[in-house]
């Protein structure tokens, strides 16, 4: 089974400040997937990005940069310089690697809610 | 244009009643699937489809029903509906044959009272 946990409900900072959110996930499968997907207050969800288990190089996309560790099943999301627009809940998933399986189902850690005031 | 859209964005309805959510994708996806948010934000896959087939039927109560008339379109139909169907139901789609990244939709709030 698999299962993914961001033991973080909750972080508040101030505009500017930097914010790492953590995900540890479990699996037993030796090729999966990860994702972060983000959820402004108006409710959609939004694509972040997605990285595969033979990945480890770190990843910036502007003010964001993940960090993944297979040794420590953890695939960490830090928002540098934070800004307002950025308040949104991310979810860490997890879905299993099987290229033969169509439509893999993913599994969603519990969000980590970002507030960054002005 | 609107990659995932689903209709209605709002439903609210009273216990009992049998009710719809539609999904479209224009991005050519093959598979597409539906997900429940509840109140605590929690998101858990209910079905997925692919290419008019279902391929994943987590353990949800026979009154949720998915329709697919072909690859573009994926329906949730819930009967008798009870308190504990209000969510948001989200639905998304992706490339076949991969863990390819799913794109969903803007949610539909249902709420049952």
């Amino acid at each position: 089974a698999q299962k993914v946990t961001q033991a973080q409900t909750e972080i508040s900072v101030v505009e500017k400040e930097d914010v790492t959110l953590d995900c540890v996930y479990e699996t037993r499968d030796t090729t999966y997937y990860l994702f972060w997907y983000k959820q402004p207050p108006s409710g959609e969800l939004v694509f972040l990005i997605r990285r595969n288990s033979f990945d480890e190089q770190n990843e910036i996309s502007g003010r964001y940069s993940w960090n993944f560790q297979k040794s420590t099943s953890s695939f960490n999301f830090t928002i540098t310089a934070s800004q307002v627009v950025d308040s949104a809940v991310y979810f860490c998933a997890l879905s299993p690697g099987n290229i033969k399986a169509a439509g893999n189902k993913l599994t969603f850690g519990g969000g980590t809610r970002v507030l960054v005031k002005p | 244009d609107t990659a995932v859209s689903q209709t209605p964005k709002y439903l609210v309805t009273q216990m009992g009643n049998d009710k719809s959510i539609k999904c479209e994708q224009n991005l050519g996806h093959d598979t597409m699937y539906w997900y429940k948010q509840d109140s605590k934000k929690f998101l858990k896959i209910m079905f997925s489809y692919n290419n008019k087939e279902l391929i994943i039927n987590e353990t949800v109560p026979n009154r949720f029903s998915p329709k697919s008339p072909d690859k573009a379109h994926l329906n949730l139909h819930i009967n008798s509906l009870e308190l504990g169907d209000s969510a948001v139901y989200f639905c998304a789609s992706s490339q076949t044959a991969g863990s390819y990244e799913q794109y969903f939709g803007p949610g539909t709030r249902l709420t049952v009272t």
